[in-house]
């Protein structure tokens, strides 16, 4: 059975920082494409950043490039984001997932708040 | 980036009919290659994470009943969903996944009439 588990979500202020993870299991992770996206309060889905599945290739949204790092452990079968000088609009859900020929297999997501 | 539109924005339909939801995409993700449509639909019910439906434009994912259904190619797309079923009550979204950022309409809600 494919699970995704994202892990790390909470309260933190203005300009603090988060380290979200997310493990992975049932599918072969170092083969997949890993994604994060996210959600906020009555918004509409919006992609976040990927990594490749050897971590040769990164790509982020504007939204986020200079302030979020995405990183991968295949051995550990685990996906991170940093997220540092976060900003109220960063507060949403954030969802891992991971895709490979099309399919997206996605988390229960994890919550973050961004509030002083 | 590339932009998705979905119309209409709400819908409600009757038990046991139709509903049909486009998808409308500024740019093709049609990839030539390897004849492609790279686009997806989603089902979020509330306080639930996206369930995937449909990718590759019309590969229903494995579980999902087969009243569920995509079409389309280059720009323009439709999930239709045959024989309403209460359960279906949700917010549909499209997704492509051809180029970064990864966009996703801005969602449909359907309900029961």
């Amino acid at each position: 059975e494919v699970q995704v588990v994202e892990s790390g979500g909470g309260l933190v202020q203005p300009g603090g920082s988060l380290r979200l993870s997310c493990t992975a299991s049932g599918f072969s992770f170092s083969t997949y494409w890993m994604h994060w996206l996210r959600q906020g309060p009555g918004e509409r889905l919006m992609w976040v950043s990927r990594i490749s599945y050897n971590g040769g290739i990164i790509t982020y949204a504007d939204s986020v490039k200079g302030r979020f790092t995405i990183s991968r452990d295949n051995a550990k079968k685990t996906l991170y984001l940093q997220m540092n000088s976060l900003r109220v609009d960063d507060t949403a859900v954030y969802y891992c997932a991971g895709a490979s020929n099309g399919r997206w297999h996605w988390g229960q997501g994890t919550l973050v708040t961004v509030s002083s | 980036d590339i932009m998705l539109i979905q119309s209409p924005d709400s819908l409600a339909v009757s038990l046991g009919e139709r509903a049909t939801i486009n998808c409308k995409s500024s740019q093709s993700v049609l990839y030539s290659l390897n004849n492609q449509n790279y686009l997806a639909w989603y089902q979020q019910k509330p306080r639930q994470p996206p369930k995937l439906l449909i990718y590759w434009t019309s590969i229903r994912e494995s579980g999902v009943p087969d009243r569920f259904s995509g079409s389309g190619s280059g720009t323009d797309f439709t999930l239709t969903i045959n024989n309403l079923q209460a359960e279906d009550v949700a917010v549909y979204y499209c997704q492509q996944y051809s180029a970064t950022p990864h966009t996703f309409g801005q969602g449909t809600k359907l309900e029961i009439k």
